[in-house]
């Protein structure tokens, strides 16, 4: 069974500019997450899907980030002006439902962002 | 709100030797589910252990055992044997009914075995 694919694997770009990762989830997946992660620190929730619609994006800071998934298979995240703060490892993740009881989230390999 | 502590930035262990990981959580809700996370340096997250709060018995998966303490909000994780594939970063994570299945992390304990 083909894994979470994520990517590029590491992108850099300069603050101001626009930059957007790609995540293709397990086949069948319904719950799609995307998480933060700076460094030092655990991952932290960003957007939630199901199946096309947003669950829950309360800590996505919309002035800047937005994300689809379009058809609910594939999804992308981007930011739109990147600030230094937004370096960091962004992870995918997808489930079968929402993660309780024996559902597991299975993640992704991630995109290391460094903005300079 | 769900928290997670994990005290201890980092940790090492000879081969072979035990080591336990320490991990507190905050908590208001009744039944929830506690989760220990490993990620080597390819990055990608994988779950060692899972345990159940209505489960008085501790969750053990081969090597790895974790020691439940409820009423103390307490949640470690035990690693026998240890080998130099366990060197990484280990992430405790709760969940509960109603997070919609959104894990809470603590900060993560580097944990290094030397051989």
């Amino acid at each position: 069974e083909a894994g979470v694919a994520q990517s590029p694997r590491y992108k850099i770009i300069e603050k101001r500019q626009s930059v957007a990762f790609w995540c293709n989830p397990i086949s069948g997946h319904a719950t799609l997450y995307w998480y933060q992660q700076i460094l030092g620190q655990g991952p932290k929730l960003l957007i939630q899907f199901q199946n096309n619609g947003v669950v829950d994006d309360s800590q996505l800071p919309k002035d800047r980030f937005s994300a689809e998934r379009l058809k609910g298979v594939d999804s992308t995240l981007k930011i739109q002006p990147a600030k230094l703060e937004d370096s960091a490892v962004y992870l995918c993740a997808s489930s079968l439902g929402r993660v309780y009881g024996n559902t597991e989230a299975f993640f992704g390999q991630g995109t290391r962002l460094t903005v300079v | 709100a769900q928290t997670v502590t994990q005290s201890q930035p980092e940790m090492s262990v000879q081969e072979a030797e035990t080591v336990t990981l320490s991990c507190t959580y905050d908590t208001s809700e009744s039944n929830y589910y506690l989760f220990w996370y490993k990620q080597p340096p390819s990055r990608q997250m994988i779950l060692v252990i899972r345990q159940e709060a209505y489960k008085q018995q501790n969750a053990t998966e081969n090597r790895f055992s974790v020691n439940f303490q409820k009423a103390a909000k307490s949640f470690s994780l035990k690693i026998s044997d240890s080998q130099l594939g366990d060197t990484a970063m280990y992430f405790c994570a709760t969940v509960y009914g109603g997070s919609q299945g959104n894990l809470i992390f603590g900060k993560g304990t580097k944990l290094s075995v030397k051989p």
